[in-house]
């Protein structure tokens, strides 16, 4: 069965340095998904994206935060200036259709900041 | 607001016994609710959606719009069943999940 890959598995930063998540979405999926979960917290939207453009964001999803599909397969989450508070479980999902559709979840990247 | 609310945090059960795993929402259009699981170790993955009224692995859930809720049930836990349980809704561009319930059945 196909499945939304994510790498890496850990990534530790430097505070105020540039980190870069990367997704690989089922490969005829359209609708595109980064969350976020803190340790001991819920999981948290940050964004969706669809046929290149950002369809919606949440208010954790500030101007340090940016997405891009740079290939048609990459699905990439940047974080610029990262805050000790941006440490998480980053979790990428996709979805044939968007709207009501389930979304399949990669493993996740777990980001810690020091 | 809070969307999705879980109130039980944590939830112990016997083996053969019985579990329901609560799920509120609070959403004034029409919800689309999901039940994700997530075991040690590994991915979140769908167990349910309300609208296939389908039952996975022994689970069930209903939804009951007069009390916005989409409860969790099996009948007769099982060990394997021991994980992490969210209840998530979809409101077409996002996804709200609850803070989760974590199962713990024990033999």
């Amino acid at each position: 069965e196909p499945e939304v890959t994510q790498t890496p598995s850990h990534q530790v930063t430097q505070m105020g340095q540039e980190v870069i998540l990367r997704c690989v979405p089922i490969s005829n999926h359209l609708y595109f998904y980064w969350y976020r979960q803190i340790l001991g917290q819920k999981v948290e939207f940050l964004v969706s994206f669809y046929n290149n453009e950002i369809s919606e964001k949440s208010e954790i999803f500030d101007d340090r935060f940016s997405v891009e599909r740079p290939d048609g397969s990459n699905f990439t989450l940047k974080i610029r200036s990262t805050k000790l508070e941006d440490s998480a479980m980053y979790f990428c999902a996709s979805t044939i259709l968007g709207g009501h559709q389930p979304q399949h979840f990669g493993d996740g990247t777990r980001l810690s900041i020091l | 607001a809070q969307r999705v609310t879980q109130p039980e945090k944590l939830l112990s059960v016997f083996k053969g016994a019985p579990v329901e795993l609560k799920c509120n929402y609070s959403y004034s259009g029409s919800p689309e609710l999901f039940w994700y699981v997530q075991y040690s170790r590994q991915r979140l993955q769908l167990l349910l959606r309300h609208i296939s009224r389908e039952s996975i692995k022994g689970f069930t859930a209903d939804l009951n719009k007069g009390e916005t809720s989409f409860h969790l049930k099996k009948p007769f836990a099982q060990e394997e069943d021991s994980a992490m349980y969210y209840c998530a809704l979809n409101t077409g561009n996002q996804f709200y999940f609850g803070t989760g319930t974590s199962l713990t059945v024990i033999p």
